[in-house]
C-alpha cells in the first residue's frame, strides 16, 4: 500500500510556457504533500510543503509565483512551473504524507517528473 | 543548518560481496534518520530508520546503526545481490516534518 504516482513522467517544453505536474496517493489520504526539485548528482532540495486545502509554504529562495502549488484533495496536489525556462528543467519529485495507517509520519515519494525547456 | 553527507558513488560490486555506504549528518536536536532506496523507474521507499542514538534500524538484510558520537549512519549489507541495484539515499529529519537528503550513491551489483 501507500503508493503516489506523478503524471507525467517525463515532459519537453518551450521556454515561456507553462507545465503543470500531478501526484496523486493512490490508496490513501495525504493530509501533507511535499515536492522536490533534485538536480543532477545532487540531493533532493525541498521546494515547499502543502497541506489540503490551504497554501503552500515555500522554501526560502523558492519563488511562490513561478512554482504554483495546488492541493485541493486529499489524494492531488499539482506543481504549475510558470513561464517556464531552461534553467527550471530538472528532475520533480512529490512525496505524500499519511499512509493507510492513522498518525503516520511517513513519507511516499511518487516516481518523478522529468522537464526539460528548451 | 541540518544537512548530510553522503558517500559519493557509482558503487560496482559483484554479488554477495559486503557493502557499506557511509553516511554523516549535522543536525541540531535529535534527529531521526533513513535510508531510502529508488529502484529503477520507481520511486523513493523507505529502507530502515532509527530514531535515536544506538537504535539500528534494519530491512531485507541492510542495517544501519545511529551513531551520535561519530554523527554517522553507515548502510551495510554483508551479501549484496543483483536486485540490490539501485541509488541510495540517507536523510534526516529534525523536528518538523522535513527532509533532508545526503547525494544519492547508485549501487550496481553484477553477477
Amino acid at each position: 500500500g501507500a503508493v503516489v504516482s506523478q503524471h507525467p513522467s517525463w515532459v519537453i517544453c518551450k521556454s515561456g510556457t507553462s507545465v503543470k505536474i500531478e501526484c496523486r496517493s493512490l490508496d490513501f489520504q495525504a493530509t501533507t504533500m511535499f515536492w522536490y526539485r533534485q538536480f543532477p548528482k545532487q540531493s533532493l532540495m525541498l521546494m515547499a510543503t502543502s497541506n489540503e486545502g490551504s497554501k503552500a509554504t515555500y522554501e526560502q529562495g523558492v519563488e511562490k509565483d513561478k512554482f504554483l502549488i495546488n492541493h485541493a484533495s486529499l489524494t492531488l496536489s499539482t506543481l504549475t512551473v510558470t513561464s517556464a525556462h531552461p534553467e527550471d528543467s530538472s528532475f520533480y519529485i512529490c512525496s505524500a504524507m499519511g499512509g493507510p495507517e492513522k498518525l503516520t509520519y511517513e513519507q511516499y515519494f511518487g516516481p518523478g517528473t522529468r522537464l526539460t525547456v528548451t | 543548518g541540518d544537512s548530510v553527507t553522503q558517500m559519493e558513488g557509482p558503487v560496482t560490486l559483484s554479488e554477495e560481496a559486503f557493502l557499506t555506504i557511509n553516511c554523516t549528518y549535522t543536525a541540531t536536536g535529535y534527529p531521526s534518520l533513513f535510508w531510502y532506496v529508488q529502484y529503477p523507474g520507481e520511486g523513493l521507499q523507505l529502507l530502515l530508520k532509527a530514531t535515536k542514538a544506538d537504535d539500528k534500524g534494519s530491512n531485507k538484510g541492510f542495517e544501519a546503526t545511529y551513531r551520535k558520537e561519530t554523527t554517522s549512519f553507515h548502510l551495510e549489507k554483508g551479501s549484496v545481490q543483483v536486485s540490490d541495484s539501485a541509488v541510495y539515499f540517507c536523510a534526516l529529519r529534525a523536528g518538523a516534518n522535513n527532509l533532508f537528503f545526503g547525494t544519492g550513491t547508485r549501487l550496481t551489483v553484477i553477477p
